[in-house]
């Protein structure tokens, strides 16, 4: 049973360019949310989908887009990159049920901006 | 606003010795506390905890939650090298969306 999987595994961009990450979620389930987790912090939310459409967005701008596709997989959109969106982008998924929530997060993708 | 605190941030044992780690949350219709593992990128899930007093164990690992009190215990027993990681503590928010707020983690090293 394949786990959450994510790509690319390292990017390296420079100020003002674009990005588009990858998520494809565990089998079965069919919610993705994204987090970004800078150095020395916890996981911040970004947004949620789920049946293709967002569902919850944190405190990011405008500049953090997503969409997820009928399969289920998310991509992850950043627009004008900004030095301080160097930072690791996890991608979890996740089922729920009656005993409740539990999140599965894949390997992440390690942006850096320069 | 919803908000999780862990302590210590930072931790250094020696094999063998027993940790605690800390979590302190104060969010709105708490419904359940999860407790990951990071080692290199993937948090990896350990433990959901939805019930106060009722200790949940995997291994050298058990963890408590106090509803009353508003905050969960992580205990590792025996620690080895392989222990060495950043523990994050995280709450699901309302909303029905699952959102989880995250505290800080502690990273945790454990050394021969």
């Amino acid at each position: 049973d394949a786990g959450v999987t994510q790509s690319p595994t390292h990017l390296i961009k420079t100020r003002g360019q674009q990005v588009t990450l990858r998520c494809s979620p565990k089998s079965g389930h069919d919610t993705v949310s994204w987090y970004q987790q800078a150095l020395g912090q916890g996981p911040q939310f970004i947004f949620q989908y789920y049946e293709e459409e967002e569902r919850q967005r944190g405190n990011f701008p405008d500049r953090f887009s997503g969409h997820q596709f009928p399969n289920y997989s998310s991509e992850l959109n950043v627009n004008a990159l900004l030095l301080g969106d160097s930072a690791l982008y996890l991608c979890a998924s996740s089922l729920v049920s009656l005993a409740g929530t539990k999140q599965y997060f894949g390997p992440g993708t390690r942006l850096t901006v320069t | 606003e919803d908000k999780v605190v862990q302590s210590p941030l930072s931790l250094v044992v020696h094999e063998g010795d027993t940790v605690t780690l800390n979590c302190s949350y104060e969010v709105t219709n708490f419904r359940s506390l999860l407790w990951y593992k990071q080692e290199k990128k993937a948090p990896t899930f350990l433990f959901m905890l939805t019930s106060s007093g009722i200790e949940k164990k995997s291994g050298r690992l058990s963890s408590i939650l106090d509803k009353k009190e508003l905050f969960s215990i992580l205990n590792i027993t025996a620690t080895q090298t392989g222990d060495s990681a950043i523990y994050l503590c995280a709450v699901p928010t309302q909303g029905g969306s699952e959102k989880l707020v995250f505290g800080k983690g502690t990273k945790l090293t454990v050394n021969p």
